[in-house]
């Protein structure tokens, strides 16, 4: 099955540098990559997502690349703000065999100090 | 995007005890829900695929007469844990495709289960 790594664990920046947060998968077949931001207690929330037909994919502050063959993806978070602080969590999807189920990576836990 | 409630939001109870959470989607249909556990600062892992009018697929590990998954209507996703233990104490969460797009899913906001 799918194993999703995430680095590093944990990433502290300073307000309005950037930050980025690295994910490998092993399955080939993947192909939706979502990224999603949780708070203490809350739910997970997307933030931005790419499928596997796309190289890159950017929201104002968010962006987000696909290495295929390398199997990689990254998000990328430029002008951090204090509010960004969460954790970040990877997740790669092989949509059409399992209508959508998610396999995580075990999370980045991101402080942007001000 | 679309909203995913659960019920309750944090429940106690006593050992040996069962316990029922639900998952709803309130502004869409869902064929499909997905069931996960999340232990203090860890990640999110998938314990079951729920879906609608059939039975439940667990992933490996995870008992399924333990944690019994009913998806009887479009809109509805429950999860018991059958004589909870304080090693079943943890963040409950599911989730549900968008009708419209089988890649997006939307969370609901969890469930904390102590077991005492």
């Amino acid at each position: 099955g799918e194993n999703v790594e995430q680095h590093p664990s944990t990433l502290s920046v300073q307000e309005g540098d950037s930050a980025v947060i690295k994910c490998t998968y092993s399955d080939s077949a993947s192909n939706y990559f979502p990224w999603y931001k949780q708070e203490l207690g809350k739910r997970p929330q997307l933030i931005i997502d790419i499928r596997s037909n796309v190289g890159e994919k950017k929201d104002q502050r968010i962006a987000v690349t696909l290495n295929k063959t390398a199997k990689h993806f990254s998000l990328h978070i430029t002008e951090t703000q204090p509010e960004d602080s969460a954790v970040y969590f990877c997740a790669a999807s092989n949509h059409g065999g399992s209508q959508g189920n998610l396999i995580f990576g075990k999370g980045t836990k991101l402080s942007v100090k001000p | 995007g679309a909203v995913v409630s659960q019920h309750p939001s944090w429940v106690i109870c006593k050992s040996g005890t069962s316990v029922k959470i639900e998952c709803r989607s309130l502004d869409f249909q869902a064929t499909t829900m997905f069931w996960y556990r999340q232990f203090p600062k860890q990640s999110l892992m998938l314990m079951a695929t729920s879906n609608e009018g059939s039975k439940a697929t667990y992933e490996q590990g995870v008992e399924k007469d333990k944690f019994l998954i009913n998806h009887a209507s479009l809109t509805l996703s429950t999860l018991t844990v059958t004589s909870a233990h304080p090693e079943d104490s943890s963040f409950y969460i599911c989730s549900a495709p968008d009708s419209h797009s089988t890649d997006t899913q939307y969370f609901g906001p969890g469930t904390r289960l102590t077991v005492l």
